[in-house]
């Protein structure tokens, strides 16, 4: 049983297009993010949803919408694609505000803008 | 402004010997801090944390240090497999936000 799910795990797209990421998790957690790997490696934090309400939102460009029907989803959606869009972009998950905050991530997904 | 550095990119160590992984941080707020260690292809896998309460934390193999006074962490591996083989994440928190700051990753390769 996968416990945070991506698709798709690879996306080819052109510059302009519109695409969407999803993810789930099924480990009854309450929040879950988006992070972004860049072409040097540094994993980035882009926004956190809790109970699917929007609590982190890092600087990232209003092309970017996360959206979170319920609480197991966390789906990004990306407007208007960019070349410097191109990245890896992984999902996690973790439960709200424990001592721990071990958070749980999914496959990534590898986004290519030509 | 990198908060949580990994000043080594990559580490070679020999198989049953120990693997140090450094970590700094600049940020005095951080009060709990993980490793993750990733293969290609995948996502980050968590492998041990510690609280800033403690100096030392201890799974199986792994054990993380913290010297808070000198803001630095270390994951030892001991003895290190080939399996261990992976780039290992330092990420820290300050458990207002649930928010992650990671390190650039330090690839570790252990030779048979």
């Amino acid at each position: 049983d996968t416990a945070v799910s991506q698709t798709p795990k690879y996306l080819v797209t052109q510059m302009g297009n519109d695409k969407s990421i999803k993810c789930e998790q099924n480990l009854g957690h309450d929040t879950m993010y988006w992070y972004k790997q860049d072409s040097k490696k540094f994993l980035k934090i882009m926004f956190s949803y809790n109970n699917k309400e929007l609590i982190i939102n890092e600087t990232v460009p209003n092309r970017f919408s996360p959206k979170s029907p319920d609480k197991a989803h966390l789906n990004l959606h990306i407007n208007s694609l960019e070349l410097g869009d191109s990245a890896v972009y992984f999902c996690a998950s973790s439960q709200w505000r424990t001592n721990t905050d071990t958070q749980y991530f999914g496959p990534g997904t590898r986004l290519t803008v030509l | 402004d990198q908060q949580v550095k990994q000043n080594s990119p990559s580490l070679s160590v020999q198989e049953g010997r120990i693997s140090i992984l450094n970590c700094d941080y600049t940020n005095s707020m951080f009060d709990y801090f993980l490793w993750y260690k990733k293969y290609p292809a995948e996502g980050p896998t968590f492998l041990i944390s510690i609280s800033s309460i403690k100096d030392k934390n201890e799974d199986g193999r792994f054990t993380v240090f913290l010297n808070k006074s000198a803001k630095h962490l270390s994951l030892h591996i001991v003895p290190s497999q080939p399996g261990d083989s992976a780039v290992y994440f330092c990420a820290a928190s300050a458990n207002a936000g649930n928010m992650l700051t990671f390190g650039g990753g330090t690839r570790l390769m252990v030779k048979p």
